[in-house]
């Protein structure tokens, strides 16, 4: 199995700028997450879907945030303006449990966004 | 929400040694779990321990669970170079809804000296 995939690798954009950010996760997995880590902050959980569906996105900054998963091998995160305080590492996870804390969870690489 | 916040917040230890991380959280849990993170990598789950387990073993890792004091700790007996990295708790939180989820501490950046 390759794992949890995140793209791109690398983002650098301007000010006001959309961004993208994609995941695939494991196949059979049925939980994804999307973190974002940044020094001050460290990680902090965005948003989580369960069998496609989005069950926590309390920790979405604002509205210029938002998450799909349109299908069980696929998720984006969209940012809308961007800006220079989204700057930061984005992860998907996934997991194969229902509910997020008996089991663990599988991180992508990341996706290291620079809003200038 | 509740976190768990490790202690120290760096660790450098000489290759052999012993190193030993902290963590500490707020409310009552159903489990804990340590993860890895390599500079500029994904997080890697190392141990799950769960609220009725004191102890559990991995390699060379040890992970303890207190409940009564709110406190995990993280054992890596004769560390190598090759363990150089942030280790993090996580423990599970109630969200909207009441569904659990996953929240990180801060992580101790751990160097092993060759």
């Amino acid at each position: 199995d390759a794992g949890v995939i995140q793209s791109p690798r690398h983002e650098v954009t301007e000010m006001g700028q959309e961004v993208t950010l994609r995941c695939k996760p494991i196949s059979g997995h049925n939980s994804l997450f999307w973190y974002r880590q940044t020094m001050m902050r460290g990680l902090e959980l965005l948003i989580y879907f369960n069998n496609n569906v989005p069950i926590d996105d309390s920790g979405m900054p604002e509205d210029r945030f938002s998450a799909k998963m349109p299908n069980a091998s696929f998720s984006t995160l969209k940012i809308q303006p961007s800006e220079p305080r989204d700057s930061a590492v984005y992860f998907c996870a996934s997991s194969g449990a229902y509910g997020t804390t008996n089991e663990k969870l599988f991180f992508g690489s990341g996706t290291q966004l620079s809003v200038l | 929400s509740q976190q768990g916040e490790e202690d120290p917040q760096a660790l450098s230890i000489q290759e052999g040694e012993n190193a030993t991380m902290n963590c500490s959280y707020k409310t009552s849990i159903n489990n804990l779990q340590w993860y890895r993170q390599n500079s500029g990598r994904g997080l890697v789950h190392l141990i799950l321990i769960r609220s009725n387990e004191r102890e559990k073993h991995s390699g060379r890792l040890r992970v303890t669970l207190d409940t009564s004091k709110k406190s995990s700790s993280l054992l890596i007996t004769a560390s190598r170079a090759a363990d150089t990295a942030s280790y993090f708790c996580a423990t599970d939180s109630l969200s909207q809804g009441g569904s659990e989820k996953l929240v990180f501490g801060k992580g101790t950046k751990l160097t092993v000296n060759p």
